[in-house]
């Protein structure tokens, strides 16, 4: 079962410049969310979706944008790049049910210089 | 708002000794309350949970207790192993929001010596 896919693994970046981190999950669900883990501080809320064609932000939302144009992807772009975004992005997805855990990716670790 | 306070790490036990990492909550809500697990190189594995007052979640040997009047769940084994060296967050969803945000406390990092 493939569950929560992300990619890249891993991304070096220059300052300034863009890309987009992908998610793809084939369990149809509904509910789909992007995190960032930093050292010491547990992992923030990006963007979340609750179905496609609905996004939202969460904590720390700015520098980035997302879209849900289907329920299987939910892709993570960073418009330009700074060193404060070296971090490692978590991609999640749950069942639109208020106790259904959510499923992670194996995250992409990205490095800004 | 919502927050989870985690015990501070690193934890380092040896195999077969008893451990407890403490974990408690502010929420406004009702929240439901988790335990995910972060082996190195890979992602977030949810552990146990447990959706209301004194409920037990349970899982390898793991086990956490929802303690509404302390506002705790403190997640507790009795005889760890080395493959249980992991990073472990606690984390609660509000069933009030609007979105099933988890709200993740820091993370404790166990290092459990043979």
């Amino acid at each position: 079962n493939a569950g929560v896919t992300q990619t890249p693994k891993f991304q070096v970046l220059k300052t300034g410049q863009s890309m987009t981190l992908q998610c793809a999950q084939d369990m149809n669900h509904e509910y789909m969310s992007w995190y960032r883990q930093d050292p010491g501080m547990g992992l923030r809320l990006i963007h979340y979706s609750v179905g496609a064609g609905i996004t939202d932000q969460g904590e720390v939302p700015n520098g980035y944008n997302v879209s849900r144009s289907t329920t299987e992807d939910f892709p993570l772009r960073l418009l330009s790049a700074a060193p404060s975004q070296t971090s490692v992005y978590f991609c999640a997805s749950s069942r639109d049910t208020s106790n259904q855990p959510q499923h992670f990716g194996d995250g992409t670790r990205l490095s800004i210089l | 708002g919502n927050s989870v306070t985690q015990m501070e790490g690193p934890v380092t036990l040896s195999e077969e000794a008893f451990l407890t990492i403490n974990c408690t909550y502010t929420a406004t809500g009702y929240p439901s309350l988790f335990w995910y697990v972060q082996y190195p190189g890979e992602g977030l594995q949810l552990l146990l949970k447990a959706t209301k007052a004194d409920d037990k979640g349970s899982n390898k040997g793991f086990e956490a207790t929802y303690r509404k009047e302390t506002t705790s769940f403190h997640l507790e084994k009795g005889s760890v192993q080395v493959s249980d060296s992991a990073v472990y967050f606690c984390a609660l969803s509000d069933l009030r929001a609007s979105a099933r945000q988890l709200t993740f406390g820091s993370g404790t990092q166990l290092t459990v010596l043979p």
